[in-house]
């Protein structure tokens, strides 16, 4: 089976440390979405690509975070600074116009 | 803007006993509809879709979902549930064909023996 692939799974860092976490989208997929989850906001949609063209990125906040795609196998988020209201698990997800939406395992990110 | 509301929280059920969850959206136009299923420590799994004909939708592991258009509903549901359906339940609505997903908060579901 095709699968998303997210790297890292795990991140700890300190506040203010820049975070650079990568997706893998499913080969032949023209879209990629970013979500964050938290227990209190639930899934929230961060950035989404369609074609390796940002679409939507109003979800998330511009002046510590940044999305692309640099080639059609690569999506990068980046937080930078990092702060700890940022801890939350990112997935990423792609598509075929766009949905079904096939989500990656996650990056579980801890800001201390 | 399209928003989802699923009303449960969380639904604690014994074994064999029959579930559903409410969907409920609030879009006016032509809609598909989702359900996934995220089990602990899981990424999220598609469990079924819909975009159009037959209403009542059959999934995976058991599960269906019906679509009432007059009711902006599209609940879930499963005759009996077993121990390993303890998972987190999202419904998701789309609108047109270049907008992502807007997901429910989710229904958090624990089967006890």
């Amino acid at each position: 089976d095709a699968r998303v692939t997210q790297t890292p799974r795990h991140k700890v860092t300190e506040m203010g440390q820049e975070v650079t976490m990568r997706c893998q989208p499913i080969l032949g997929h023209n879209t990629v979405f970013w979500y964050r989850q938290t227990m209190m906001q639930g899934l929230e949609l961060l950035a989404y690509f369609r074609n390796r063209a940002p679409l939507d990125d109003s979800g998330m906040p511009k002046d510590r975070f940044s999305a692309e795609m640099p080639d059609a196998t690569l999506a990068t988020l980046k937080i930078q600074p990092s702060e700890p209201r940022d801890s939350a698990v990112y997935f990423c997800a792609s598509g075929l116009d766009p949905w079904p939406q096939h989500f990656g395992d996650g990056t579980r990110l801890s800001i201390l | 803007a399209q928003s989802v509301s699923q009303h449960n929280h969380h639904v604690i059920l014994s074994e064999a006993a029959s579930l559903e969850l409410g969907c409920n959206y609030s879009y006016g136009g032509t809609v598909n509809l989702f359900w996934y299923v995220q089990y602990p420590g899981q990424h999220l799994q598609l469990l079924l879709k819909y975009f159009s004909g037959d209403p009542l939708v059959k999934g995976i592991k058991g599960f269906e979902a019906e679509f009432i258009k007059s009711k902006f509903s599209f609940n879930l549901r499963k005759p009996s549930v077993q121990w390993s359906d303890t998972a987190e339940y999202f419904c998701a609505v789309a609108t047109s064909g270049n907008t992502p997903l807007v997901f429910g908060k989710g229904t958090r579901l624990s089967v006890i023996a």
